[in-house]
């Protein structure tokens, strides 16, 4: 079984700031990691996913996120914020079960970038 | 856009009624997911299909039935319907069955149950 905690489900930055996401997730099994985003009134659109190889994962929109096996963690950086970023961001697992598997979402960290 | 449709994009009924939700998955996908999102639950998975055929079952009720048609459209069927039903329900498709491929996601239907 898969699981994913969000810490904080709001996170306000100034626009050119630092933005830290933080995903924790508990796996059974070698997991596959996402950050998905989802805009007001749109679906979901993913970020980046770590699969297998590097750790340090590179996104759309200048995000990225590292993969650390020892501390079960796939937190969310970019390092300035714009305003544009305001979203909702999810982190999700999945198991590399050799089957078909679903995704398994947190419950989401709300970005707000002021001024 | 996606390339992942979904209709209707909003839907109004009253308890006890049935619903039939419907996704078109992009071109050349053939795995269809369905997810509930509402304020208290989150992202909740339902249901996927590959090519027709059921492939996992996530949290999803009795009262709600899904299948996936050989033209590889689906559609979600939610019986009555209570207003705990009320939520943004979304369709993504993907190429592969498996864990590693993206999911791309249509932009939901949004069902309010009075």
């Amino acid at each position: 079984a898969q699981s994913v905690t969000q810490l904080g489900s709001h996170v306000s930055v100034s626009e050119g700031a630092l933005v830290l996401l933080r995903c924790n997730y508990s796996s059974s099994v070698p997991p596959y990691l996402f950050w998905y985003v989802q805009y007001p009134n749109q679906g979901l659109q993913l970020l980046l996913k770590y699969t297998t190889g590097a750790t340090l994962v590179k996104g759309i929109n200048g995000f990225e996120a590292e993969f650390k096996k020892s501390e079960t963690s796939f937190h969310l950086t970019k390092p300035s914020a714009h305003m544009s970023d305001a979203a909702e961001y999810f982190c999700a697992v999945s198991g590399r079960t050799g089957t078909a598997s679903k995704l398994t979402f947190g419950t989401g960290t709300r970005l707000q970038v002021t001024l | 856009d996606s390339g992942v449709t979904q209709t209707p994009k909003h839907l109004i009924t009253a308890t006890g009624q049935r619903v039939t939700l419907r996704c078109s998955p992009r071109s050349g996908d053939l795995s269809v997911y369905w997810y509930q999102q509402s304020l208290d639950q989150g992202l909740q998975f339902l249901i996927q299909y590959y090519n027709g055929e059921e492939r996992a079952k996530g949290n999803i009720l009795e009262r709600f039935s899904a299948q996936q048609f050989p033209d590889l459209h689906s559609e979600l069927n939610l019986s009555s319907l209570e207003l705990g039903d009320s939520a943004l329900y979304f369709c993504a498709s993907s190429v592969v069955a498996g864990e590693a491929g993206e999911l791309f996601f249509g932009e939901g239907s949004r069902l309010t149950v009075l």
